[in-house]
């Protein structure tokens, strides 16, 4: 069974350009996650999604960061424009449900902004 | 709000020693705990989990009890190997409300041959 998959694995980019990663959960998963992961720090919930809805976005910067999950499966993750303070790993998860079942993470997409 | 403290790191061992991670947590009600291990390269794995206060959560070796009292959630391991050189984060999860894992820092382990 294939795991959490998110691309691209690295990306480097200027400040004020647009990013945008993507994540394809586990098939059948129907809560995804975005977390950040700043460099000697644990993960922190950027989104949450139930199916197409997300129902936990308070972390999300929403002055520069938009996520959707369009028909409840894959989900893209965007920054417009992109800072300094943006770089870091962000890393998609996927459970079956919220509560009672094991959330399974991705490798992550590292960002450097330059 | 909720919070998870680690231990500092890194930790360095020599194989074959004990280990002890330390975690403590503050939380609304009784969350689940849960220790993540990041290998090099890796994403995060769930490495144990324990959902209620007495419960122990058991994976290649490494244990962690629930302690309520102190609220606490310990990993150990009673002989450690260069494999196990990794990054162990502790999380809890609510039941009720914010269902969302909130993490520790991470503690860097390196085992020396």
């Amino acid at each position: 069974e294939a795991g959490v998959v998110q691309s691209p694995r690295y990306k480097i980019i200027e400040k004020k350009q647009p990013v945008a990663f993507w994540c394809n959960p586990i098939s059948g998963h129907n809560t995804l996650y975005w977390y950040l992961q700043n460099l000697g720090q644990g993960p922190e919930l950027l989104i949450r999604y139930e199916n197409e809805e997300a129902v936990d976005d308070s972390q999300l910067p929403k002055d520069r960061f938009s996520a959707e999950r369009l028909k409840g499966v894959d989900s893209t993750l965007k920054i417009q424009p992109a800072e300094l303070g943006d770089s870091a790993v962000y890393l998609c998860a996927s459970s079956l449900d919220a509560v009672n079942t094991e959330a399974f993470f991705g490798q992550g997409t590292r960002l450097t902004v330059v | 709000g909720d919070s998870v403290t680690q231990m500092e790191g890194p930790v360095t061992l020599s194989e074959e020693a004990f280990l002890t991670i330390n975690c403590t947590y503050t939380a609304t009600g009784y969350p689940s705990l849960f220790w993540y291990v990041q290998y090099p390269g890796e994403g995060l794995q769930l490495l144990l989990k324990a959902t209620k206060a007495d419960d122990k959560g058991s994976n290649k070796g490494f244990e962690a009890t629930y302690r309520k009292e102190t609220t606490s959630f310990h990993l150990e391991k009673g002989s450690v190997q260069v494999s196990d050189s990794a990054v162990y984060f502790c999380a809890l999860r609510r039941i009720q409300g914010a269902q969302k894992l909130v993490f520790g820092q991470g503690t860097r382990l390196t085992i020396n041959p």
